[in-house]
């Protein structure tokens, strides 16, 4: 397994306003992705993020919102723009150690309120 | 398209009794499946997998759960809960060839009473 930590752990922003969300991994990995969780849900894929490249995004999210980046294989950042309301979630770093384990380990997530 | 359909958004039962919470997904050639655990205010615990092999997976904090795949199945089991397993349970799901991500049902709360 892997010890991810995320930051910050929670924040409250202005609505029009961006944050930064980091996610550090304690070893190298392969994968990493970030999800959304939207209060009372469940967890939806934002996007794969590749080492040296862009990110990979899924129906739903582009990268003008939620450009993503991961400069090495221990750390991504996951940017919110231009943030509204409906923004407000919780939203998790998660890591696959190779390209065969299938299984991801998650982060303690960051808790987003947009006011 | 690819989805996890958890059957029960809650489930109340009482301390040492038996649960299953019941999760089925879209059939597919090839898949790996997987149950979490959310507490209050925390992330993800993996507690259990399915890759391949034995149909009965045993995973942490006695939780097991079979694969079917005729029935498209993968519930979750424990005999006897625990005041302390009151938490979210969300069942995932990865697609052979799709890039390792997960489809995630939207998750059983699972309540234990005294």
């Amino acid at each position: 397994s892997a010890v991810i930590s995320q930051k910050p752990s929670r924040d409250i922003c202005q609505r029009g306003t961006s944050l930064t969300i980091q996610c550090q991994v304690d070893s190298q990995v392969t994968m990493m992705f970030w999800y959304r969780q939207q209060p009372g849900q469940s967890l939806t894929l934002i996007a794969t993020a590749n080492q040296g490249s862009e990110a990979t995004y899924e129906s739903g999210f582009v990268i003008d919102k939620f450009p993503i980046s991961r400069p090495n294989l221990t750390f991504s950042t996951l940017t919110v723009s231009n943030m509204s309301p409906e923004d407000s979630s919780i939203y998790l770093c998660s890591v696959a150690m190779d390209w065969f384990s299938y299984e991801q380990y998650f982060g303690p997530g960051t808790r987003l309120t947009v006011t | 398209a690819q989805s996890v359909t958890q059957l029960d958004s809650q489930v109340p039962v009482f301390e040492e009794a038996p649960v299953e919470l019941r999760c089925n997904y879209s059939s597919s050639v090839s898949v790996y499946l997987f149950w979490y655990v959310q507490y209050p205010n925390q992330g993800l615990q993996l507690l259990l997998k399915y890759l391949s092999g034995s149909t009965l997976v045993k995973g942490i904090n006695g939780f097991e759960a079979e694969f079917n795949k005729s029935q498209t199945s993968f519930h979750l089991r424990k005999p006897s809960v625990h005041i302390s397993d009151t938490a979210e349970y969300f069942c995932a799901v990865s697609y052979y060839n799709q890039g390792g991500k997960l489809i995630f049902g939207q998750g059983t709360e699972l309540s234990v009473k005294p």
